[in-house]
Order: C-alpha cells, then structure tokens, then sequence
C-alpha cells in the first residue's frame, strides 16, 4: 500500500461551481503533488507544494489552486468548474529531495463536471 | 511535440506470448525513466524503474537507449493479468513526472 489517501472517491459537480480535493501524505513525507488525468491520457502535473508553499506549477489556470497543511496533508481546489475538468485527480507525496525517485499516488477521486 | 510518446496500441497477444513496445522522449537531458501499469478507473501503479544498462524484473524487461531517446517495455509468456495500460515516464531533474498516454495490452486466452 502506498500510505496516501484521497477523498472523495468520486465527486459530480455542475459547471460553474467550486470543488475542493483532499490528500493524506504518505507518513514521513513532506512535499505532495497534484495530477489530472483526462480519459484516455496520462497524467498532467498541476502543482507540488512543499513546507506549505506552491513549489511548481503545470499548466494550469489559477482557478486551481491548493493548500498544504502543518501535518503535510493537502486539498486541491478548483473554482468556476468546467466540463473539461471531469478527470481523475491523482495526488502522489514524497520527500523533495527524491526527484529522481518514482511517485506513489493515492487511489484518487473522479470528477465529472456536468 | 510532447514530451513523452508512446503508441496507444492496442496490442492483442495471446497468452503465452511476447509483446514489446517503445516510448520517445523528447528531453535529451532527462535523467530517470520508469514504466507505471495503470489499470481501468485505477490509479497508475510503478511497474519498474528504467537503468541506463537495462534491467529485468521477472517477466518483465526494460531497456533505455539515450542516444536514441527511447525506452522500452518487453513481456515474455503473457498473462491474463498482464492486460492493462502501461504509461512511460520520465523526470527531467525537477519537481514532475512527465507520463505518456499510454500503450494499451490486451492478453487473451
């Protein structure tokens, strides 16, 4: 088992609204990234936070944003939804120091905006 | 051009078979490789990582060629629950992973 834990599991959101992802980091780890999966691609980096503070950023509008926690726990928000955010969101934590070492994710929470 | 190539396939083997499959890379100074399985609705599960000098992990072979910019997968004696999408990766020395669309396997019986 990897240790990092996603909810919700599945989310359904309309258009326009706002929706907020949560990831429980591995036990041990300090930074945590965020990926969007669309159907039938892989997976795009949105951002990495690391020590609370965005640490990269994909290419992604700001109306994804994110937040990392005291206890390395992390959300994923997205404002103003459209329906091409309907993805899987996949969030993977690990040591900054290991950017050569693979990633774990989460079993990551599916988003259809309708 | 993207980053990270791979054919989508699908390849349908039999059980029992070989199948191999490549992945391009655009960065010349990409510095680690690994191949992810991902199955339906599932998230991608690390497979194996990718070393310059090839290596192997029971039925499963992964090679790299720098010169050439590519990375492959090869399956020997196919199983049933080797059917899933295979995702190439590769990090550039910073803070993401850059992941292919992935190459679909089909193995049947």
């Amino acid at each position: 088992e990897t240790g990092v834990t996603q909810s919700p599991t599945h989310l359904i959101k309309t258009r326009g609204q706002q929706v907020t992802l949560r990831c429980s980091s591995q036990s041990g780890h300090n930074t945590v990234s965020w990926y969007q999966q669309a159907l039938g691609q892989g997976p795009q980096f949105i951002f990495q936070y690391y020590r609370e503070e965005e640490n990269g950023r994909g290419n992604f509008p700001p109306r994804f944003s994110g937040l990392q926690f005291p206890n390395y726990s992390s959300e994923l928000n997205v404002n103003a939804l459209e329906l091409d955010d309907s993805a899987l969101y996949l969030c993977a934590s690990s040591f900054l120091d290991s950017y050569n070492s693979p990633l774990h994710f989460g079993n990551g929470t599916r988003l259809t905006v309708t | 051009r993207k980053e990270v190539e791979q054919d989508p396939g699908p390849f349908n083997v039999p059980e029992g078979a070989t199948v191999a499959f490549n992945c391009t890379y655009s960065n010349s100074a990409s510095q680690s490789f690994f191949w992810y399985r991902q199955d339906c609705r599932k998230e991608p599960k690390l497979l194996m990582s990718v070393y310059s000098s090839g290596n192997e992990d029971g039925r499963f072979t992964a090679q790299l060629n720098r010169a050439s910019q590519y990375i492959s997968l090869l399956i020997r004696d196919s199983k049933l629950s080797d059917s899933a999408t295979y995702l190439c990766v590769v990090n550039n020395g910073d803070y993401k992973l850059s992941f292919g669309a992935g190459t679909t396997v089909t193995v049947r019986a």
